[in-house]
């Protein structure tokens, strides 16, 4: 019954560090989505996958970066963390035939200091 | 491009009170239109949708109907709860990809 996973809940990072946000889901999937979620924004969508080995951009893909190695894991990589990177980051994924249901995880909060 | 404006939040009722949340969309040809709650401590999850014009999206007794006329999605509820508290989300999907409003905080007090 797990559905979608994300790891960590929270993390603070220093300016020009490196982190990977986990994402992982258990209903064969094969869409899925990272979005970010600035404070009284709407989620914008940073990169999404239509399948193991797939992956493109969203709207706000700088300074990120994922791969798709398996169809159940979705990993999120900031190379060089900057203040304008905080924000609450979700994992999400979706069947092919019901790509606008998605199944979200319960997010990230990450602070850039 | 596509977008979707809320109303601005917070927003706090009492218990059994009547609930509307305004949606409003810019999009270019007809996009489904959604929306989604997220509860405490919890990731977002698909409430209704609605897919064309004049449809009534319903669910948990909450409902919004696609109007095409004034470009609005708005979420209403006869009686609201104290577990209805929650942050609503509308969307749009386009050609692709979903778009989401800022989403709308809801706290419904005893």
């Amino acid at each position: 019954n797990a559905g979608v996973t994300q790891t960590p809940k929270f993390r603070i990072l220093k300016i020009g560090q490196s982190m990977t946000l986990q994402c992982t889901q258990d209903m064969n999937h094969n869409y899925m989505y990272w979005y970010r979620q600035d404070p009284g924004m709407g989620l914008k969508l940073i990169y999404y996958s239509v399948g193991a080995g797939i992956t493109d951009k969203g709207e706000v893909p700088n300074g990120y970066n994922v791969s798709r190695s398996t169809t159940e894991d979705f990993p999120l990589r900031l190379e060089l963390a900057a203040p304008s990177q905080t924000s609450v980051y979700f994992c999400a994924s979706s069947k092919g035939q019901e790509r606008e249901k998605l199944f979200f995880g319960s997010g990230t909060q990450l602070s850039v200091l | 491009g596509n977008s979707v404006t809320q109303m601005e939040g917070p927003v706090t009722l009492s218990e059994e009170a009547f609930l509307t949340i305004n949606c409003t969309y810019t999009a270019t040809g007809y996009p489904s239109l959604f929306w989604y709650v997220q509860y405490p401590g919890e990731g977002l999850q698909l409430l209704l949708k609605a897919t064309k014009a004049d449809d009534k999206g319903s669910n948990k007794g909450f409902e919004a109907t696609y109007r095409k006329e004034t470009t609005s999605f708005h979420l209403e509820k006869g009686s609201v709860q104290v577990s209805d508290s929650a942050v609503y989300f509308c969307a749009l999907r386009g050609a692709q990809k979903l778009v989401f409003g800022q989403g709308t905080r809801l706290t419904i007090n005893p």
